[in-house]
């Protein structure tokens, strides 16, 4: 199973909205609504920030929001702040009843 | 509070086995399907393998088929993954994590991760 492509990197400047995409194919992302999106400071464990493409568990700010059209998803972050600077990668369950991981990306706030 | 910890990594050589454990409190055990997840040392995230609530259904990704086991025990709220014929490319930072689907409220397969544990690091070499 290969890895969904994910950017290296995108940045932004503080209250901009930037958006960071994952394109799988038709046997994971395009094939069913359960793209997940986390969040991982450096040394820190990951935190789900979307899951079944546009959910948000509670807690999670709503200047995140996911997203999918055909078989790219995208996470969305409006009012960008300093503290949304860090790793953001995305899942997929796959036809193979297996799940599959982006590359990551690395935000950067300017 | 939701957590999960794991234990059990250290160095160990090419060929030989380790058994990594994962152990769960703040929420139901019994009611969520259990994932093991690793990072590779300046790599992306890499699924490892999935158990049902129960422990009858267990999916693992090819990298891992026939050498890795993942298991459960439900009345210690305890998930394991036994890994055999260990080579380099093993070592990672491995992760316990939740499944997000609430059994018997939530439809679907197993998807998603929440929460993730702080990892604990296997490194395979002589």
């Amino acid at each position: 199973q290969s890895a969904l492509t994910q950017p290296a990197s995108v940045s932004g400047s503080p209250g901009q909205s930037i958006a960071i995409s994952c394109t799988g194919t038709n046997s994971d992302v395009g094939a069913y609504n359960y793209v997940s999106w986390y969040q991982q400071h450096p040394g820190k464990a990951p935190k789900l920030m979307i899951y079944d493409v546009s959910d948000r568990p509670s807690g999670v700010s709503n200047r995140f929001s996911g997203s999918k059209s055909g078989n790219t998803a995208s996470l969305t972050i409006s009012g960008l702040q300093a503290e949304d600077e860090a790793d953001y990668f995305c899942s997929s369950y796959t036809s193979s009843t297996t799940l599959v991981f982006g590359g990551g990306t690395k935000l950067t706030v300017l | 509070q939701v957590q999960v910890v794991e234990s059990g990594g250290g160095v160990v050589q090419p060929g030989r086995s380790l058994r990594l454990s994962c152990a769960a409190s703040g929420f139901t055990f019994t009611s969520y399907a259990m994932h093991w997840v690793r990072q590779a040392p300046g790599k992306g995230m890499e699924w490892v393998a999935v158990i049902s609530y129960d422990g009858s259904n267990k999916y693992y990704a090819d990298s891992v088929k026939g050498r890795f086991t993942i298991s459960r025990d439900n009345s210690k709220n305890t998930l394991h993954l036994q890994m055999n014929s260990l080579r380099a490319e093993d070592t990672a930072l491995y992760y316990c994590a939740k499944d997000i689907v609430v059994v018997g409220v939530s439809t679907g397969p197993p998807r998603g991760f929440d929460p993730w544990g702080q990892g604990t690091l296997v490194i395979v070499s002589s």
